[in-house]
């Protein structure tokens, strides 16, 4: 079955400590997206890929970075510049950046500060 | 800036109730509109969607009507149920390379 996968389903983060989000996809989509989830605040983006070796950052990039080294996998790093990185997280994919395309979502990754 | 508003949640109806979530956008030009559900612990799933004014998308009972002269997506479902309870996010995409717009959800709770 196509889709996307998220790993790990749940990560703990120690103070000043990077952490890695893997997000990989089989549907062959050119587009790949990450938000971030808090109560209350819907989904923010914090960064997106159109292609391979090119991604922009969306509306909360800091603290965060991202590389698009093959089309099925988006890995975003959350680096200890992030000061509150505890929140849910989640990763998705379109076809192409088309408005008529839908995004498919991973199940996320839920990332706590220990 | 595109932005899309919802209706504050949250919603709590008996079941076999009528659904109402009320969602209203603001866009530069013509938008595709789409209404998402996420159940608890997991991603955000399509429900539907509309690509231009006066279509309108449906699926397991739910619908939603893109008004352009209101600029409004509100999503409408006869008769809830249990399984129906989880966050409904509204969201639109503009033409050309622009990541969707969300709305910050619903949480609707149906109760038996």
């Amino acid at each position: 079955d196509g889709g996307i996968t998220q790993s790990p389903k749940y990560l703990f983060r120690k103070e000043g400590q990077n952490v890695t989000l893997s997000c990989e996809q089989n549907l062959n989509h050119d587009a790949m997206y990450w938000y971030r989830q808090d109560p209350g605040q819907g989904l923010r983006l914090i960064y997106y890929s159109q292609i391979v070796n090119d991604f922009q950052k969306g509306d909360i990039a800091e603290g965060y970075s991202v590389s698009r080294e093959k089309k099925e996998s988006f890995p975003l790093t959350v680096t200890s510049a992030q000061k509150n990185p505890t929140a849910f997280y989640l990763c998705a994919s379109s076809i192409d950046q088309g408005s008529n395309q839908p995004q498919h979502f991973g199940d996320g990754t839920r990332l706590s500060i220990l | 800036g595109d932005s899309v508003t919802q209706m504050e949640g949250p919603v709590t109806l008996s079941e076999e109730a009528f659904l109402t979530i009320n969602c209203t956008y603001t866009a530069t030009g013509y938008p595709s509109l789409f209404w998402y559900v996420q159940y608890p612990g997991e991603g955000l799933q399509l429900l539907l969607k509309a690509t231009k004014a006066d279509d309108k998308g449906s699926n397991k009972g739910f619908e939603a009507t893109y008004r352009k002269e209101t600029t409004s997506f509100h999503l409408e479902k006869g008769s809830v149920q249990v399984s129906d309870s989880a966050v409904y996010f509204c969201a639109l995409s503009e033409k050309g390379n622009t990541p969707l717009v969300f709305g910050k959800g619903t949480r609707l709770s149906v109760i038996a």
